[in-house]
């Protein structure tokens, strides 16, 4: 079985703060995203990295950064928190394949819960 | 502008057949069109995944018209333990965005 594990399932943090967010996978995936989920708006992509050292802005990127050092470990950072990134955040990985289909078929951790005060 | 678009929450009893749709402008030939299904405190579990006509699974089906401009979700003789949150996923390779539907919550009752 896939295994996506996030660093924390539930995280308190200050304005201003920086915030570091960890996701691991142990199947060897090439592909990792981070989300926003919140609630009437669904899950939104923040980034995604197809390769180490390799990423992509997805839809809200604006905040955030990533880092993909190795391949089995994708960080989202929050350079100062804000209260509008409240939210929860969850990581992903899929492998790669031909076309959009390995897009698709992603594996999802557990989630993290960010509160921002 | 690329988008999916789902009922926001459906009802539905034990035993019955449940048929979500999902619809998405924009997709191109070849994009293909995935769901997922969340409970509370998980992250979303893959369900089924396709680009034409119809797939089936061992827990779903995905009917897919020939213009592909939506897709069903069928769940056959749903259980009190398929309440969940539904999503569609699309990957649209024409404008390189993955967009997720705004999900849609299943209730079966007794």
């Amino acid at each position: 079985d896939v295994k996506v594990t996030q660093s924390s399932r539930y995280l308190v943090k200050r304005t201003g703060e920086k915030v570091f967010l960890e996701c691991v996978q142990d199947m060897d995936h090439e592909n990792m995203f981070w989300y926003r989920q919140d609630p009437g708006l669904g899950l939104r992509l923040i980034y995604f990295s197809y390769d180490v050292k390799m990423k992509e802005k997805g839809d809200i990127p604006e905040g955030y950064s990533v880092s993909r050092e190795k391949k089995e470990r994708f960080s989202l950072i929050l350079e100062s928190a804000s209260t509008n990134q409240t939210s929860m955040y969850l990581c992903a990985s899929s492998l790669t394949g031909a076309g959009t289909m390995s897009l698709g078929e992603q594996f999802f951790g557990p989630g993290t819960r960010l509160t921002v005060l | 502008l690329a988008k999916t678009t789902q009922p926001i929450s459906m009802d539905s009893y034990e035993g019955q057949e449940v048929n979500i749709t999902c619809s998405h402008n924009n997709i191109a030939t070849n994009d293909y069109i995935t769901w997922y299904q969340q409970f509370p405190s998980q992250g979303p579990r893959f369900i089924i995944q396709g680009y034409k006509t119809k797939v089936t699974n061992e827990v779903a089906s995905l009917f897919i018209p020939a213009d592909r401009k939506s897709s069903t979700l069928s769940l056959p003789r749903v259980s009190l333990s398929d309440t969940a949150v539904y999503y569609c996923l699309v990957a649209f390779s024409n404008t390189g965005k993955l967009i997720f539907g705004q999900g849609t919550t299943l209730q079966v009752k007794p």
